[in-house]
């Protein structure tokens, strides 16, 4: 049982480089979300997603994009790296919108 | 401003001892709190939860306490194992706990010593 996977786990980009961080969920859940979580800081929610086709910012929105063309997928897209955005992504789904937040592993990013 | 405070970066207790993890919140529309933890390269799962309608759930050897008028949450584990060290996040949401309104602590790495 997979569960919540994520890749690349790893990832080294230059400044003004494009990169897509994907996002898989076998558990059939509605609710996919992205976070960054960055040392001596909480989880802070980037975007998410309601449903397939859906998605909504969170509270760290800007230099993201998401979509959800698949239920099962959930892609997260850094148009222009910049230093700002190194950081470790989870990814994380959940049944409802209220209950127990299922998390991947995990990608580091580093924007040199 | 930090509206989930768990103002311990870090705790160390005894196999077998009670451990008891803090965390204040702020924001006073907060009616649903968690407790995630975080081992090493992995992702954060779920530990417990609760509503602000109760004062205390408890599951096995963890227990979280809230105290609504103090904005105080607390989470013991006893006994306390060595599996247990881990940084333990808190959470908290003002939707009834709807996920996408969840701020999360900084946390609290736990080590639980043989």
């Amino acid at each position: 049982n997979a569960g919540v996977t994520q890749t690349p786990k790893f990832r080294v980009l230059k400044t003004g480089q494009s990169m897509t961080l994907l996002c898989a969920q076998d558990m059939n859940h509605e609710y996919m979300y992205w976070y960054r979580q960055d040392p001596g800081m909480g989880l802070r929610l980037i975007h998410y997603s309601v449903g397939e086709g859906t998605t909504a910012k969170g509270e760290v929105p800007d230099g993201y994009n998401v979509s959800r063309l698949k239920k099962q997928n959930f892609l997260l897209g850094l148009e222009s790296a910049a230093p700002s955005q190194t950081s470790v992504y989870f990814c994380a789904s959940s049944q409802s919108t209220i209950g127990e937040l299922f998390f991947g592993e995990g990608s580091r990013l580093t924007v040199l | 401003d930090q509206q989930v405070k768990q103002n311990s970066p870090s705790l160390s207790v005894q196999e077998g001892r009670i451990s008891i993890l803090n965390c204040d919140y702020t924001n006073s529309m907060f009616d649903y709190f968690l407790w995630y933890k975080k081992y090493p390269a992995e992702g954060p799962t779920f530990l417990i939860s609760i509503s602000s309608i109760k004062d205390k759930n408890e599951d096995g050897r963890f227990t979280v306490f809230l105290n609504k008028s103090a904005k105080h949450l607390s989470l013991h584990i006893v006994p306390s194992q060595p599996g247990d060290s881990a940084v333990y996040f808190c959470a908290a949401s003002d939707s009834g706990g709807s996920n996408y309104k969840l701020t999360f602590g900084k946390g609290t790495l736990l080590t639980v010593n043989p």
